[in-house]
């Protein structure tokens, strides 16, 4: 099945506690990107990546990072969690620049 | 820069009433367009597209026209169910610029039987 798989799917954590969410697509698709969500704020971007070894910052990058040193692999790393990084992240992937997108199931984080 | 303006929600239906939800948009170039569909606990998923003026993307009953001289795209259905409640979101982006997609805030739609 053709999916983009994020993990944890909960996780709660302690300020300054490094934590790596993983993510992982099994369609070839070029461009994978990072999306938090919060009330009120609607979906924004953190990073995307629009290939392998070609990352790039979106709307919020601070208090983050990403790597993709494979095709199907794009984690995000929070360093040194805050708790204003308490969210509901979403990794997404597509095959062709400008097309639809392919959202993984989400990681609810709380950083207490 | 690209933007994308929805109707803010809830929007609340009785189950069978006629849905539209309302999409505007502002964008450099010629945008492709997107809705996208949440249900409670999930990821969002692709609804329907369309890539240039006039197309009309159609999913499970849900129909949106591209309309270029009104720069909207609204979603529209002729007949909710309840397991249409969830949270929609229009989104565009503009094929050879750059490659990150502009979503609106989201509309939530809650129907009742």
């Amino acid at each position: 099945e053709a999916q983009v798989t994020q993990n944890p799917r909960y996780l709660i954590t302690v300020t300054g506690k490094k934590l790596t969410v993983t993510c992982s697509q099994n369609m070839n698709h070029e461009y994978m990107s990072w999306y938090r969500q919060d009330p009120g704020l609607g979906l924004r971007q953190i990073y995307y990546s629009m290939n392998v070894e070609v990352t790039d910052k979106g709307d919020v990058p601070e208090g983050y990072k990403v790597s993709r040193k494979e095709k199907r692999n794009f984690p995000l790393i929070l360093e040194s969690p805050s708790p204003n990084q308490t969210s509901l992240y979403f990794c997404a992937s597509s095959p062709i620049r400008g097309d639809g997108y392919t959202f993984g199931s989400g990681t609810r984080l709380t950083v207490v | 820069g690209n933007s994308v303006t929805q109707m803010e929600g809830p929007v609340t239906l009785s189950e069978e009433a006629f849905l539209t939800i309302n999409c505007t948009y502002t964008a450099t170039g010629y945008p492709s367009l997107f809705w996208y569909v949440q249900y409670p606990g999930e990821g969002l998923q692709l609804l329907l597209k369309a890539t240039k003026a006039d197309d009309k993307g159609s999913n499970k009953g849900f129909e949106a026209t591209y309309r270029k001289e009104t720069t909207s795209f609204h979603l529209e259905k002729g007949s909710v169910q309840v397991s249409d409640s969830a949270v929609y979101f229009c989104a565009l982006s503009v094929p050879g610029g750059s490659y990150i997609p502009t979503f609106g805030r989201g509309t939530s739609l809650i129907v009742h039987p």
